[in-house]
């Protein structure tokens, strides 16, 4: 059984650049969840994908944006990075949504 | 709006001694409860889980207990390793057929360390 994958593991960005971020999910999981966790504090849900479809959204703003593909693997865009955006970005895949969530390793993004 | 506390950001214990870890919440829709460990350079590993319909939910070393009038929780690690040094989440989540199912929603964890 093959786990969450992420990449890049480390990516250095500039103010107002874009960004895109990859997962695959854990094999026979339909369900991508994507977190951003700041430096000290908890992971912070960002959005989640359900066949293809985003399936809710936490308080991020539009320039966060997803996708999910047939395979179930997912992308995080983010557009006009910011400096805040700086953060451990965590994927997480479960089967139908539900609340077991197996994470990645994350992306370290870093916004200069 | 922190829905989910951690109050506590470190504990520190002997080896084979009991490591309790708490948690509390205010949303009362909440009616699953989850901890992760998380080590440095990986992403959270679930640990064990409860659900709102029970009380207490045992797996080897650990425990979970869910006081639902308190709204509160705990994570009890018997004995205590130093290999179980680690941050610990708190997650929550509301029920199947809510519009948040299947959301999680972090405490911002606790740094237990176990010294031999």
């Amino acid at each position: 059984e093959t786990g969450v994958t992420q990449s890049p593991t480390h990516l250095i960005k500039t103010r107002g650049q874009q960004v895109t971020l990859r997962c695959s999910s854990q094999s026979g999981h339909n369900t991508v969840s994507w977190y951003q966790q700041a430096l000290g504090q908890g992971p912070q849900f960002i959005f989640q994908y359900y066949r293809e479809e985003e399936n809710g959204r936490g308080n991020f703003p539009p320039r966060f944006s997803g996708l999910q593909f047939p395979n179930y693997s997912s992308e995080l865009n983010v557009n006009a990075l910011e400096l805040d955006d700086s953060a451990l970005y965590l994927c997480a895949s479960s089967l139908d949504g539900s609340h077991e969530q197996y994470f990645g390793p994350g992306t370290r993004l870093t916004v200069t | 709006d922190q829905q989910v506390k951690q109050n506590s950001p470190s504990l520190s214990v002997q080896e084979g001694r009991i490591s309790i870890l708490n948690c509390d919440y205010t949303n009362s829709m909440f009616d699953y409860f989850l901890w992760y460990k998380k080590y440095p350079a990986e992403g959270p590993t679930f640990l064990i889980s409860i659900s709102s319909i029970k009380d207490k939910n045992e797996d080897g070393r650990f425990t979970v207990f869910l006081n639902k009038s308190a709204k509160h929780l705990s994570l009890h690690i018997v004995p205590s390793q130093p290999g179980d040094s680690a941050v610990y989440f708190c997650a929550a989540s509301v029920g199947p057929g809510g519009t948040s199912y299947g959301k999680l929603t972090f405490g911002q964890g606790t740094i237990l360390t176990v010294h031999p």
